[in-house]
């Protein structure tokens, strides 16, 4: 049973692009979870999805951040226009069901040229 | 003021010694994690635990849920266990864990 999949490890993006992240949860697992971690920062919430549903967006930034997790296929956290503030480090975890265990993906190093 | 604090922010320990970490909460939770973050920035559950105390290997993790307050433990500590220990929480019913800033350990031959 293979663990918590993030792709890319590393991204590295210009001012103005798009970044995406992929997270494909552990087998089983429905539910999926955003973090950040701002360098020399701790983890922060982001947002909180189930299959086709966002149930809770609060960490979200309002502007040029979404996220899906589509009936099939990978869960997508979308930056659109990123800015050198958003480098940093995004972590996907996975749970079977809400407040249950999370385990957590490798990470996705993005970094704002 | 931080919903959860720990303590210490930096350890550093001999091949050997008993390690403990704490983690203080304000907030009425359900369920607490701890997490340990490698140098590489990989994250591992380490623990969920709402009451009472859990081991798995060198490691002990206990909580008192009255006194809003955890604790991990490494026994025997060693090198490999030099990393990052984060403490988070499920406040409530809610479902979003709250981090602590975490307690970097640096464990010497």
């Amino acid at each position: 049973n293979a663990g918590v999949m993030q792709n890319p490890r590393h991204l590295v993006r210009r001012r103005g692009q798009e970044a995406r992240l992929r997270c494909s949860p552990m087998k089983g697992h429905s539910h999926v979870y955003w973090y950040r971690q701002l360098p020399e920062e701790g983890l922060k919430f982001m947002v909180y999805l189930q299959k086709e549903n966002i149930i809770d967006e609060s960490g979200m930034p309002k502007e040029r951040f979404s996220a899906e997790f589509p009936k099939e296929g990978p869960s997508i956290l979308r930056i659109q226009q990123v800015v050198r503030g958003d480098s940093a480090a995004y972590f996907c975890a996975s749970s079977v069901n809400i407040q249950e265990t999370q385990y957590f993906g490798p990470g996705t190093r993005l970094l704002v040229l | 003021k931080n919903e959860v604090e720990q303590s210490p922010q930096n350890l550093t320990a001999q091949e050997g010694e008993f390690i403990t970490i704490n983690c203080s909460y304000s907030v009425g939770i359900s369920a607490l994690h701890w997490l340990q973050q490698h140098p590489g920035g990989g994250i591992v559950s380490l623990f969920m635990l709402s009451s009472g105390k859990k081991k798995h290997g060198r490691l002990i993790a206990t909580i008192n849920i009255q006194e809003k307050h955890s604790s991990l433990h490494i026994t025997a500590s060693h090198p490999r266990d030099s990393a990052v220990y984060i403490c988070a929480v499920y406040r409530g019913d809610t479902d979003k864990l709250i981090f602590g800033t975490g307690t970097r350990l640096q464990v010497f031959p």
